[in-house]
């Protein structure tokens, strides 16, 4: 595998359900993202993680829980989610440089089409 | 509010002429802006990115030009070729932080 994976591609899960999200980077990056794209609306940045620290949680709502055991994986954990919440959910990677400046271009994932019922 | 924006929510180009892209943003704190290209089913791949310190930047095709004063990114595409066809977002950061704030996107349509 290269780059950034992301399973599963497509879910649909009810509102009572509980289901994860998980997201891969093969890239040798510390730091790694969540983003969500609903129809119709840009980007969203949800969390950032540096070095498998939570470093932004963009004021998303608890039934969104992130989950970032070690810097090459991501997860993104989800319950009693609402039809709202059904949009393409892509996680990111990059790698941070602590000295003079950092410049972050952000590797992104295919993404997992989520649809809430 | 919109952050960054592209007006243009679509453009087409004959391939071999240029494409040109533009994206706007209100933040004065932003230093740092990349463009991002997206096929269907797949997610945002990197272009190019570009500074606060210049005025533009260089790929091969692909150059982007930065007008701080007005606010104003553009990204140029020549010579444009079909399998340029794709969504164009342009990201900002301040800071030359991690906290990228993405516009709409452009769908970008090279006819043969």
């Amino acid at each position: 595998e290269t780059g950034v994976t992301q399973t599963p591609r497509h879910l649909v899960m009810g509102m009572t359900n509980k289901k994860s999200l998980k997201c891969e980077q093969h890239l040798g990056h510390n730091a790694m993202y969540w983003y969500k794209q609903s129809a119709k609306k840009p980007l969203e940045l949800m969390f950032v993680y540096n070095f498998k620290e939570q470093t932004e949680n963009n004021s998303v709502p608890s039934r969104f829980s992130p989950e970032c055991p070690n810097s090459s994986h991501l997860f993104l954990h989800l319950h009693t989610l609402q039809p709202e919440d059904s949009a393409l959910y892509l996680c990111a990677s990059s790698q941070v440089r602590l000295a003079g400046g950092s410049y972050n271009e952000q590797f992104f994932g295919p993404g997992t089409r989520l649809t809430v019922l | 509010d919109q952050q960054v924006k592209q007006n243009s929510p679509s453009l087409s180009v004959q391939e071999g002429r240029i494409s040109i892209l533009n994206c706007d943003y209100t933040n004065s704190m932003f230093d740092y802006f990349l463009w991002y290209k997206k096929y269907p089913a797949e997610g945002p791949t990197f272009l190019i990115s570009i500074s606060s310190i210049k005025d533009k930047n260089e790929d091969g095709r692909f150059t982007v030009f930065l007008n701080k004063s007005a606010k104003h990114l553009s990204l140029h595409i020549v010579p444009s070729q079909p399998g340029d066809s794709a969504v164009y977002f342009c990201a900002a950061s301040g800071n030359y932080g991690q906290n990228f704030v993405f516009g709409p996107g452009t769908r970008l349509s090279v006819l043969p």
